[in-house]
């Protein structure tokens, strides 16, 4: 079984501030995770992700994150807010090779001017 | 050239009518998928297929049909539809067992 939880469904931070988006993971064995992004009227969009290897993933746009397995944690970051990042953002798990991608229930950020 | 592309991107139908929204990749990936995303953003797996073979099925009603005729094409029938049809159904693709998704800009479902 998998699933993810992301903390806050809706983020406001000011321009220029950090940015914290959170999600903790339940998975039986080794997960693969995402975080992906979309913008109003569209898919999403695929900003990160971590399989193995290296715990801090860099994604597009600046945004990076953190794969913490003590806390079955994989926060998202940014540290300075554009206008452009407003969003929502879904946090997602699956497994190694199996098909299903569980997706969190997204959160959406405002950025403040 | 757009990787993941569904028809068509606005759909309003009355109840009880059929529909269709068709999906077309072009980035050769073996697996396509249907999620459902509702009013509250909440995005559901419907179904996969894996080289033309249904390997996700949830539980989804059996008003829904899926059909891929190779394994660049997806598309969705929907019978005798429902006011709760309504939402974004969105198409994406992926090599098996990778988990990175491309999706389609997604196709409105309004039921009225």
């Amino acid at each position: 079984a998998q699933s993810v939880t992301q903390l806050g469904s809706h983020v406001s931070v000011s321009e220029g501030a950090l940015v914290l988006l959170r999600c903790n993971y339940s998975s039986s064995v080794p997960p693969y995770l995402f975080w992906y992004v979309q913008y109003p009227n569209q898919g999403l969009q695929l900003l990160l992700k971590y399989t193995t290897g290296a715990t801090l993933v860099k994604g597009i746009n600046g945004f990076e994150a953190e794969f913490k397995k003590s806390e079955t944690s994989f926060h998202l970051t940014k540290p300075s807010a554009h206008m452009s990042d407003a969003a929502e953002y879904f946090c997602a798990v699956t497994q190694t090779g199996y098909q299903k991608v569980t997706f969190g229930i997204g959160t959406k950020l405002q950025v403040i001017p | 050239d757009t990787a993941v592309s569904q028809t068509p991107k606005y759909l309003v139908t009355q109840m009880g009518n059929d529909k269709s929204i068709k999906c077309e990749q072009n980035l050769g990936h073996d697996t396509m998928y249907w999620y459902k995303q509702d009013s509250k953003k909440f995005l559901k797996i419907m179904f996969s297929y894996n080289n033309k073979e249904l390997i996700i099925n949830e539980t989804v009603p059996n008003r829904f049909s899926p059909k891929s005729p190779d394994k660049a094409h997806l598309n969705l029938h929907i019978n005798s539809l429902e006011l709760g049809d309504s939402a974004v159904y969105f198409c994406a693709s992926s090599s098996s067992g990778t988990g990175d998704y491309t999706f389609g800009s997604g196709t409105r479902l309004t039921v009225v």
